[in-house]
């Protein structure tokens, strides 16, 4: 089955610092990849999505000048947390629609982001 | 954009017993509906899926129902188990490319 990676699984920084996060599709490729976020106890939020290629679309209320995002390759996004702050706190999740089967989505394991 | 709601956001059943999560959703061209299993720190596990095409769809244990006129759509989970136990999430999409939007979530406790 299609398989997605995240790296890295969990960060911790200082605040004020950037955070890169990398999400790869391992056996197929993504023309286009989500990001969601998660905090505890509650449910994901997309955040924003991937188009290689091309820019990103942000959800409403989402900074993208905050949270950069580029799609450098059919099987590579990276979501960028610019000047982290306690806030942004979260676990992060990617996804990727299959190719065969366009609406099963295939979520990478998660980057848990503590921000100090 | 699309609204998807869920019902419970918690659920404690006896081991054997039977549990049943609903959904509803907004857009009426929502045509897929997933459901999926989370555990703690996990990501998220497409445990069965339905399209807007068909009423009802089973797996095992597992199934789903779909009323589009009423715009809902139920999970129901027989002869539960403890390792049924995790917060459930169903959701919503056009299909294709197209994003997913979530419900809110239920956590399921079956108690041995």
């Amino acid at each position: 089955g299609a398989v997605v990676s995240q790296h890295p699984s969990r960060v911790i920084c200082k605040s004020g610092t950037s955070v890169k996060i990398e999400c790869r599709s391992l056996d197929f490729q993504a023309t286009t990849m989500f990001w969601y976020r998660q905090f505890p106890k509650q449910s994901l939020m997309l955040m924003a999505t991937s188009n290689e290629g091309s820019k990103a679309t942000y959800e409403q209320g989402v900074e993208k000048d905050k949270f950069l995002i580029n799609h450098a390759s059919l099987t590579l996004s990276t979501l960028t947390v610019t000047s982290a702050h306690p806030e942004d706190s979260s676990f992060y999740i990617c996804s990727a629609p299959g190719e065969g089967q366009q609406e099963t989505q295939y979520f990478g394991p998660g980057t848990r982001l503590l921000v100090l | 954009g699309e609204n998807v709601e869920q019902h419970p956001s918690t659920l404690s059943v006896q081991e054997g017993d039977s549990a049943v999560i609903k959904c509803t959703y907004s857009d009426s061209a929502s045509n897929y509906f997933p459901w999926y299993k989370q555990e703690l720190g996990k990501r998220p596990q497409l445990i069965i899926d339905i399209r807007s095409n068909v009423g009802e769809k089973k797996d095992q244990r597992i199934a789903v129902t779909l009323n589009k006129t009423a715009k809902h759509f139920s999970l129901h989970i027989t002869e539960t188990q403890p390792e049924d136990s995790a917060v459930y999430f169903c959701a919503a999409t056009h299909g294709g490319y197209q994003k997913v939007t979530f419900g809110t979530g239920t956590k399921l406790q079956v108690i041995p």
